[in-house]
């Protein structure tokens, strides 16, 4: 079965501009959660969405916002981009229903965005 | 404050060699996940340990969750150019099991 996919893989923004990122999870996951990784702070929650709904949040600006689709598909937007947003941004997905640490989450391999 | 303290940071071995990577935290947690990241890809679950004292292992890699469920050990036997990667520890936080926070990883790299 087709893992998570994540568009674009690369892109390069100048400061002030805003972007959008796209996940498409596994087809019949409805959970989809998205961590920021640099160099600097590793791997860091941003946010987790089920059933369109955000259901977690981690501590970064309201720059950083999300949105989920009925389709599962999820997308974050990172408004006014700053130079300390060069990260690499990932998704996994999971099924979701929260009642067992056997449901694993199956990680993309992310969107590397640079600002300049 | 870093919640999960890896070391070591960095490792550079040859291959054959057999090594240790840690993941320590002040705090008790009711499990720890290990994930292997290969450059270019997102983190791969390897395994996740849940009771104290817990040992698993998945071929020549063998984890092991401390007694008192604060730390952790990854031990690689025989090490290949394979293992090459960012090992990361992870636990679930804020009561949620989708809300991950994450060491800061080992990069291991095996040299042949």
């Amino acid at each position: 079965k087709a893992g998570v996919t994540q568009t674009p893989r690369y892109l390069i923004k100048t400061r002030g501009q805003q972007v959008t990122l796209s996940c498409s999870p596994i087809s019949g996951h409805r959970s989809v959660s998205w961590y920021q990784q640099t160099p600097g702070q590793g791997l860091q929650f941003l946010f987790e969405y089920f059933s369109e709904t955000q259901r977690n949040k981690g501590n970064f600006p309201g720059r950083f916002s999300g949105r989920q689709f009925s389709n599962s598909r999820s997308e974050m937007n990172v408004s006014t981009l700053e130079l300390g947003d060069s990260a690499l941004y990932l998704c996994a997905s999971s099924f979701g229903s929260g009642r067992s640490t056997s449901d694993t989450q199956y990680f993309g391999p992310g969107t590397r965005l640079t600002v300049l | 404050t870093q919640l999960l303290e890896q070391s070591p940071q960095f490792l550079s071995i040859q291959e054959g060699e057999n090594l240790t990577v840690y993941c320590n935290s002040s705090s008790v947690f009711s499990s720890l996940q290990w994930y292997r990241q290969e450059p270019g890809e997102g983190p791969v679950l390897l395994v996740t340990v849940v009771t104290g004292g817990e040992v698993k292992k998945l071929k020549r890699l063998t984890f092991q969750f401390g007694d008192a469920r604060k730390d952790s050990s990854l031990h690689i036997t025989a090490a290949q150019p394979g293992d090459t990667g960012l090992y990361l520890c992870a636990v679930n936080s804020g009561g949620s099991n989708y809300k991950l926070t994450f060491g800061k990883g080992t990069l291991l790299t095996v040299n042949p």
